[in-house]
């Protein structure tokens, strides 16, 4: 079985600083990572994902992510944050040879001016 | 536009009145699934189905059934709603379980159920 851990509920940052929001996965098997986001009254969408190869992710909106095995995380930075990244984001996981994704309880991104 | 499209967008309803969520892709999409979110316990599935007349359950099936007649629509029906199914109902669709399984899952707007 796998499972998701996300570690913050809720992150408040200030516009144009960084965030990191962290994720730590379990499984016993080989794992493919995804992060989705939620902006307010819509559904999910794919951020990024790590299927193989580098371990540093790029996805849309300048958002990356760095999958360690040794510390099973899969953490998402952005060095730089805009009022229109508040969301909710949602880390996931599916086993390789899996038939399911497995996703966090969710971390709220609240950007101040 | 390629999209998943529920209804209800909003309902208020009481114990034991039978109601049903629909959900249709334009995508073509042979997988599709039910997720329900709550706070702090993230997107949960409920049931899913890998191809017409093919479903399963997912980790909360209880008190919901579904069905999948046709390719793009995958209803979820809640025969005796209670209090515990108030929350926010997602369907997803994915051109493939195994689309799928690699993260390429497009969802609807989400549905939120509020039962009292």
């Amino acid at each position: 079985a796998q499972s998701v851990t996300q570690l913050d509920s809720q992150v408040p940052v200030f516009e144009e600083a960084p965030v990191e929001l962290r994720c730590n996965y379990s499984s016993s098997v080989s794992v493919y990572l995804f992060w989705y986001v939620q902006y307010p009254n819509q559904g999910l969408q794919l951020l990024l994902k790590y299927l193989s190869g580098s371990t540093l992710v790029k996805g849309i909106n300048g958002f990356e992510a760095e999958f360690n095995k040794s510390q099973t995380s899969f953490h998402l930075r952005k060095p730089s944050v805009h009022i229109s990244d508040t969301a909710e984001y949602f880390c996931a996981v599916s086993a390789a040879a899996g038939n399911k994704l497995t996703f966090g309880g969710g971390t709220r991104v609240l950007v101040k001016p | 536009e390629a999209q998943v499209t529920q209804n209800p967008r909003y309902l208020i309803t009481v114990t034991g009145k039978k109601l049903t969520v629909t959900c249709s892709q334009n995508m073509n999409h042979e997988y599709m699934s039910w997720y329900r979110q709550d706070p702090g316990l993230g997107l949960r599935q409920i049931y899913y189905s890998m191809n017409v007349e093919v479903t399963d359950k997912g980790d909360v099936p209880e008190g919901y059934k579904v069905s999948r007649k046709e390719k793009r629509n995958f209803p979820l029906i809640l025969e005796s709603p209670s209090p515990n199914q108030t929350s926010l109902y997602f369907c997803a669709s994915s051109l493939s379980f195994r689309a799928m399984n690699t993260g390429e899952l497009f969802f609807g707007e989400g549905s939120r159920l509020t039962v009292l």
